[in-house]
Formats: structure tokens, sequence, C-alpha cells
């Protein structure tokens, strides 16, 4: 079973337009992440939830809202798509802080987004 | 914020060497946890090894293993008798285990080939 999922794996569109990425994850985490992963693999925190709860925005431009409907899943949605948005955006799990402090996030296997 | 430095953006190994990966870390803190992961070109984030900063004893996975000097704030990766599925990007993360909101911290990755 799949413990952190994301889709698509591969979106591919025009700029000026507007898409959504998808997570869910099985594991019964109260916390998730977005991050993007640029073309010199930097990993960079967009966004993090506990529990349905924004607690990290990290100066990501207000054309990406991510929306957490249940504390499993985490979707991000961006409008009007730019070049510089092209990256890989991984989400990630993990259990919060009243939780197994010792244990990793958990990652999905990211979605490549390319920017036309 | 606590930062993560990888000061090798790229290293290599001969097969069936040994290579190791350097990380330093800044916090204040004196409870915390660090990890590596692994990036392959498949490009999934797979989680190699983890140690507790409590623990003075050095983390062993099979053939990768950590050498932890909590002073220096070093935290690096041995991999023993490389082999050609070693080859990925190796990210060393931090975990805070006070709650600030965002509680990892990835260092910039060191890319490594292994050379058969």
């Amino acid at each position: 079973d799949t413990a952190v999922s994301q889709t698509p794996k591969y979106l591919v569109t025009q700029m000026g337009n507007d898409k959504s990425i998808k997570c869910e994850q099985n594991l019964g985490h109260d916390t998730m992440y977005w991050y993007k992963q640029d073309s010199k693999k930097f990993l960079k925190i967009m966004f993090s939830y506990n529990n349905k709860e924004l607690i990290i925005n990290e100066t990501v431009p207000n054309r990406f809202s991510p929306k957490s409907p249940d504390k499993a899943h985490l979707n991000l949605h961006i409008n009007s798509l730019e070049l510089g948005d092209s990256a890989v955006y991984f989400c990630a799990s993990s259990q919060g802080p009243t939780g197994a402090p010792n244990q990793p996030q958990h990652f999905g296997d990211g979605t490549r987004l390319s920017i036309l | 914020a606590q930062t993560v430095t990888q000061s090798q953006p790229e290293m290599s190994v001969q097969e069936a060497e040994t290579v190791t990966l350097s990380c330093t870390y800044d916090t204040s803190e004196s409870d915390y946890y660090l990890f590596w992961y692994k990036q392959p070109p498949s490009r999934q984030m797979i989680l190699v090894i983890r140690q507790e900063a409590y623990k003075q004893q050095n983390a062993t996975e099979n053939r990768f293993s950590v050498n932890f000097q909590k002073a220096a704030k070093s935290f690096s990766l041995k991999i023993s008798d490389s082999q050609l599925g070693d080859a990925a990007m190796y990210f060393c993360a931090y975990r805070s285990a006070v709650y600030t909101g965002n509680q990892f911290y990835f260092g910039t990755g060191t890319s490594l080939t292994v050379i058969p």
C-alpha cells in the first residue's frame, strides 16, 4: 500500500492555466507538507498543515492555494501558471509535535510540473 | 531557524569503495533528530538512516553508518562497499524536537556518482 500518494505524476500545461495536484496519506499522520524542488534539486518548504490547519506558509505567491479537507489529504491548487513554476512538487507527511518526534517525513513520489 | 549545510555538491566513489558525505547544522537546541534521505533518479525520497541527538552511539543500517559529533554539530554519512544502486542525491535533514511551526530542515544535497 502506498503511504503517501500524489497525483498526477506528470503535469504538462500551458502558461496561464490553472491546475491541481492531489495528495493523500494513509499513515495516520496529522501533519502534511508541500515542497518545491527546483532544477538544482533544492527542496523548499511551501506549506505545512497540522490537523487541517495551516501552520507554515513560506512566502509562496498567493497563486498557490493549499486545501486540506481532512488530515489525510492536502491538495495544491495553482492559478495562472508561470514558467517559473516548472519544478517537481513533493507532498510529505509526518507525525506532529505531539507524536513520535524521532519519526521522519514520508514523501510521495513527486509531481513533475512542466509549463510550456 | 536551524540551518543544514552540505558542503559537497558532488561526490564520486569507485564501486566497492567507501565514501563519506558531510553534513553540518546550526542549532541552539539540545534535543533533535537527524536523517539522511536518498533520492535516486526515480526521484523518490527514501529514508536511509536516522539518529537521535541524545544517543551517543552512531546509527548503522547495513552498509550505511553515520558519524555523529554533537559538539561539532556534524552528521556525516558513510557508505561502505558502494554499489551502483547507491548513485543518487543525498539529503541531510534536521528535525527539531521543539514545535515552532516548521520542524524539518533540509540541506542542499550531495550528488553521488558511483563509478563501475
